[in-house]
């Protein structure tokens, strides 16, 4: 099936530093949506986004909707180290039904 | 408390046996899905259910069976056709614009 395109792959973070990743496609979707997966566990939802252009927060993360509705970003500012995980993308389109379709992850590690 | 629930957390079969891994939701989600995810990978869309008894193929059903008798209820069954069955699966339930993911089971088939 069709995967959107994340990136980075994966980063190292520094506590403290300001960590940026976003996803792209092809098609339009009317909903993006960013989850955290910590190891062993399923993803959670961190931010859904609705509309083109919208940008959303939830604590120290922000998440933007393209305004071309083929993208969309993800921000995390002043990182601490349980921000370490595998951050997806998702988006949902009516062409696809209720399905998301996913972005390959970017993983998320800790300068040592 | 309102969420999805997979058991158990870790299961372990002998090749050639069929294993069902359980799925539930209490948040009155129409949709349900499964997913594999295999080490380092994303998510694969195994089957989907959109409402009670009826459901679809994903991308990788082949060696899965789903049954969707009771809205809360969307038991994975890995038959013996799996190739390679051995994976993290992850159940998920639907609102119409968000969708939640279970704990996950991981399953190891020597």
């Amino acid at each position: 099936g069709q995967q959107l395109n994340q990136s980075p792959q994966s980063m190292f973070i520094q506590e403290g530093e300001d960590v940026s990743m976003n996803c792209t496609s092809s098609s339009i979707f009317n909903t993006w949506l960013w989850y955290k997966q910590d190891p062993g566990e399923g993803p959670v939802l961190l931010i859904a986004l609705y509309k083109a252009g919208e940008l959303t927060s939830n604590g120290r993360l922000t998440a933007q909707f393209g305004i071309t509705r083929k993208d969309s970003f993800l921000n995390i500012s002043a990182s601490i180290p349980s921000d370490v995980g595998i951050y997806f993308c998702a988006g949902q389109g009516s062409q696809y039904g209720n399905k998301l379709v996913f972005g390959a992850g970017t993983i998320l590690r800790v300068k040592s | 408390d309102g969420g999805i629930t997979q058991s158990p957390k870790y299961l372990f079969r002998k090749e050639g046996q069929n294993v069902t891994l359980s799925c539930e939701q209490n948040l009155n989600h129409d949709a349900m899905y499964w997913y594999r995810q295999d080490p380092g990978q994303g998510l694969r869309l195994i089957y989907y259910s959109q409402i009670v008894n009826d459901f679809q193929k994903g991308d990788i059903a082949e060696g899965y069976s789903v049954s969707r008798e009771k809205k809360e209820s969307f038991p994975l069954t890995v038959t013996s056709a799996q190739k390679n069955p051995t994976a993290f699966y992850l159940c998920a339930s639907s609102s119409p614009y968000e969708q939640y993911f279970g704990p996950g089971t991981r399953l190891t088939v020597t």
